[in-house]
């Protein structure tokens, strides 16, 4: 079941490259990002989550961006493998106020890898 | 499998009929939502519970839908009268409340098809 659509922004790279998806955020108040990857017919699925304290964070084979000031985040991911081939999305809590994660996904970006 | 599972995985319905997704969350985790997902877009939030307690609800939640979680465990979205524009994909989440950096963690999703 195909549960993301074919009109997304697509970065298409070379296997072994270096992918950067980048997304703007609208909340200013926004103090916790994440970055989801979601493949055909299955949830999001967790990458990695900056607080809005930082401005870079780093996991194994991807790093989170966060310039707070023109309220952008960036995905950067090393070395990319055809299994990282999915859309990415990056959401931002919208619960401050109301003590729980109220995630507001932004506009994903389908990562297409070629061997 | 100790993940987030939802069935069925799809359903497909005429309009006017009504339907029942379930969700069963991680064991341990207290927080449960439930996001839509159109096509090409992200996931949208619809509800919240803690524990049993439902305790926000997004105005896309008309009073067609209703979600319960009688026992703080599993979770049942129901929406009554289905109209073609319901057709989408429902994710459940769930999270551990006070961890830090709170996660959520989805399910893959009940992709309903309203004819």
């Amino acid at each position: 079941g195909e549960s993301v659509g074919l009109h997304l922004p697509t970065l298409s790279v070379q296997e072994g490259d270096n992918s950067i998806i980048n997304c703007a955020y609208s909340n200013s108040a926004s103090d916790y990002f994440i970055w989801y990857k979601q493949e055909s017919g299955k949830g999001p699925q967790f990458i990695i989550d900056i607080r809005s304290n930082m401005d870079k964070r780093q996991g194994q084979r991807v790093t989170v961006l966060l310039n707070k000031t023109v309220k952008h985040l960036s995905l950067q991911i090393a070395a990319t493998q055809p299994g990282d081939s999915a859309v990415y999305f990056c959401a931002e809590n919208n619960g401050r106020d109301t003590g729980f994660q109220k995630l507001v996904f932004g506009t994903g970006t389908r990562l297409l890898v070629s061997p | 499998d100790t993940g987030v599972s939802q069935d069925p995985r799809h359903k497909i319905t005429k309009r006017g009929q009504n339907v029942t997704f379930r969700c069963d969350p991680i064991s341990e985790h207290n927080r449960l939502y439930w996001y839509r997902q159109t096509l090409g877009q992200g996931p949208e939030f619809l509800t919240y519970f803690q524990n049993e307690a439902q305790l926000e609800k997004s105005r896309l939640l008309s009073d067609r839908f209703s979600a319960e979680r009688p026992k703080g465990s599993f979770s049942t979205l129901e929406i009554q009268r289905t109209e073609q524009g319901d057709s989408a994909m429902y994710l459940c989440a769930s999270s551990l409340s006070g961890a830090t950096n709170e996660k959520l963690f989805f399910g893959s999703g009940t992709q309903l098809s309203v004819l």
